[in-house]
């Protein structure tokens, strides 16, 4: 079936640097994907919504300039936080489906900010 | 607007006993209703759907109805096993398909 590849699956990084996560999609094509934050014992929230050769549409309150999104190529998004602070840290998780079918989730990214 | 209450938990069983966790929706329009399921460490992955009322979603021996009377979509099992623990998470997207919307997830500990 359809696959989704996130990576890195762990990251740590210091206060300040500025973290990218790639999300690909392995054997269909994704004109959308979308990108997820997970909180401990919570539900995902939509962040983003990442458009292949566009700019991405964010959700409200998620700040556009602190995760930066590009959907350059058909099967490639990044999600790339910026200055990245301790309250950063979190579960990112991006999904994407191939056309009117199923969506799929990667394996989802554990980003810790020291 | 669009949203999904689900049960709150943890909820720990023992092998082979019954499990329902519950879950209901709002929605606009014709919604279609999905159950997740993320074991420790990975990310979601669908158990089953269902994409219009009276719909019975069904794999791995969960199953879902699609209740549209009492906008429910409770998720069942007759008899779980250790390898079924991990969160539950319901969901409803819109119209579209595009647009999904979680509940906050159940987590689910079965011990033998």
């Amino acid at each position: 079936g359809a696959v989704v590849s996130q990576h890195p699956s762990r990251v740590i990084c210091k206060s300040g640097t500025s973290v990218k996560i790639e999300c690909r999609s392995l054997d269909f094509q994704a004109t959308t994907m979308f990108w997820y934050r997970q909180f401990p014992k919570q539900s995902l929230m939509l962040m983003a919504t990442s458009n292949e050769g566009s700019k991405a549409t964010y959700e409200q309150g998620v700040e556009k300039d602190k995760f930066l999104i590009n959907h350059a190529s058909l099967t490639l998004s990044t999600l790339t936080v910026t200055s990245a602070h301790p309250e950063d840290s979190s579960f990112y998780i991006c999904s994407a489906r191939p056309m009117a079918g199923e969506l799929f989730f990667g394996e989802g990214s554990r980003l810790t900010v020291l | 607007g669009n949203s999904v209450t689900q049960m709150e938990g943890p909820v720990t069983l023992s092998e082979e006993a019954f499990l329902t966790i519950n879950c209901t929706y709002t929605a606009t329009g014709y919604p279609s209703l999905f159950w997740y399921v993320q074991y420790p460490g990975e990310g979601l992955q669908l158990l089953l759907k269902a994409t219009k009322a009276d719909d019975k979603g069904s794999n791995k021996g969960f199953e879902a109805t699609y209740r549209k009377e009492t906008t429910s979509f409770h998720l069942e099992k007759g008899s779980v096993q250790v390898s079924d623990s991990a969160v539950y998470f319901c969901a409803l997207s819109d119209n579209t398909g595009n647009q999904f919307y979680f509940g906050t997830g159940t987590s689910l500990t079965v011990i033998p």
